[in-house]
């Protein structure tokens, strides 16, 4: 079974403030991918990125990072000198080797909320 | 591009009603998605369709839940009959066909339909 934990509910600071967006998962696959959407109030959940398993390398994009460590089961994403258009619900995702394409298990997702 | 349509955005049902929603994909995408997703959690897959095909329903209620992909286009979610507990919103998805160096695996979502039951 898998399984994907976002601890944090709601997290709020203030424009140019950093955020770190935490994110644990649960598989017994050796093969998985991991994944962070954005879903902004208007629904639409957008893409952001994917990771596999076997690809530990830090990321970084723009304003945006992502820090992977099978060790600790975690998929962290930090957002650097947050901005008000930030505001959206944040989703992290894991998709089982076996699995098909496109079938994800969802966190909880974090409600972010940057204040002007 | 044009995104991911869905319609109605809202609906507002009594329990045992029947509902339907529509969704028609970006244009060339094979794939499509139906995904549920409850008041404060994240989506769930419902079904997932190659063309016409269903890949995957395993997650579907299907005794009150069914979905159609009509020529390998547009698709239809329907419940009958239905519960309070399936208030939710409820998202359409698609993507290309997965391919030797499509790494990416990247969904584009519509803005779903929000069900009310009553």
């Amino acid at each position: 079974a898998q399984k994907v934990t976002q601890a944090q509910t709601e997290i709020s600071v203030v424009e140019k403030e950093d955020v770190t967006l935490d994110c644990v998962y649960e598989t017994r696959d050796t093969t998985y991918y991991l994944f962070w959407y954005k879903q902004p109030p208007s629904g639409e959940l957008v893409f952001l990125i994917r990771r596999n398993s076997f690809d530990e390398q830090n990321e970084i994009s723009g304003r945006y990072s992502w820090n992977f460590q099978k060790s600790t089961s975690s998929f962290n994403f930090t957002i650097t000198a947050s901005q008000v258009v930030d505001s959206a619900v944040y989703f992290c995702a894991l998709r089982a080797g076996g699995t098909s394409y496109g079938k994800l298990t969802f966190g909880q997702g974090t409600i972010l909320t940057v204040h002007p | 591009e044009a995104g991911v349509a869905q319609s109605p955005r809202y609906k507002i049902i009594e329990k045992r009603q029947s509902v339907a929603f529509w969704c028609n994909p970006i244009s060339g995408h094979a794939t499509l998605y139906w995904y549920q997703q409850i008041l404060g959690q994240g989506p769930k897959l419902l079904i997932q369709f190659q063309n016409n095909g269903v890949v995957d329903d395993s997650q579907l209620p299907k005794d009150r839940f069914s979905a159609e992909r009509l020529k390998g286009v547009d698709s239809t979610l329907k419940i009958q009959p239905a519960k309070l507990e399936d208030s939710a919103v409820y998202l359409c998805a698609s993507s290309l066909v997965p391919g030797r160096g499509r790494t990416n695996e990247k969904l584009f979502f519509g803005s779903g339909t929000q069900l009310s039951v009553l």
